[in-house]
């Protein structure tokens, strides 16, 4: 069946613009993750949603990062006012759950990020 | 707070050579969950194994084998007869059980290259 997909694959964006990105999880899954992956910071966690629960923003780095789900399926994160410490690869995952769980996560490509 | 050790930043072993991989962490929770990935050159995180903390037997997945040790709290993991597939940065993970504690997080990778 189809993976998780994320889009854009590559964003350049100047500072101090919005950018969205946007991630489609495995049909099915109703824990949707994301995270991002820097050569200075590994791999950290930001957001989670577990279905209709309100999410566990406690890994946003900042108040310009916000990130919804939209009929507990697609997922957009968005930066606002971007800066040059986002540039990253942002990977959105996603689970069966949470009875039983955690299950293991499924990650899409990325997105990888660069702010100029 | 929970914390994933990887002490070895990078391996090379020649082709056919059995490598372990470890993995130490530290938890305060009595019940957790253990996860290994694989990022090949193409970037895209592989799901290896999910491993419950009251299971302690060892796993053999094909030239794989995971060896977890409550004790010493160390999950590491064996390939046997490396081949050069198996070239990748490899990443542990630990994950709590309860909603807010389910985000995975990685240690900071083990960069395995197989030299033919």
């Amino acid at each position: 069946g189809a993976g998780v997909s994320q889009s854009p694959s590559n964003k350049v964006t100047e500072k101090g613009k919005d950018v969205e990105l946007r991630c489609d999880p495995i049909s099915g899954h109703t824990a949707l993750y994301w995270y991002r992956q820097s050569l200075g910071q590994g791999l950290e966690f930001l957001i989670y949603f577990q279905g209709n629960s309100a999410p566990d923003k406690s890994g946003l780095p900042s108040d310009r990062f916000s990130a919804e789900r939209t009929g507990g399926s697609v997922s957009t994160l968005t930066i606002q006012r971007t800066q040059q410490e986002d540039s990253a690869v942002y990977l959105c995952a996603s689970s069966l759950g949470p009875a039983g769980g955690p299950y293991e996560q499924y990650f899409g490509p990325g997105t990888r990020l660069t702010v100029t | 707070a929970q914390k994933v050790t990887q002490a070895q930043t990078e391996i090379s072993v020649v082709e056919k050579e059995d490598v372990t991989l470890d993995c130490v962490y530290e938890t305060r929770d009595t019940t957790y969950y253990l996860f290994w990935y694989k990022q090949p050159p193409s970037g895209e995180l592989v799901f290896l194994i999910r491993r419950n903390s009251f299971d302690e037997q060892n796993e053999i997945s094909g030239r794989y084998s995971w060896n977890f040790q409550k004790s010493t709290s160390s999950f590491n993991f064996t390939i046997t007869a490396s081949q050069v597939v198996d070239s990748a940065v490899y990443f542990c993970a630990l994950s709590g059980t309860n909603f807010g504690n389910e985000k995975l997080t990685f240690g900071t990778g083990t960069r395995l290259t197989i030299i033919p």
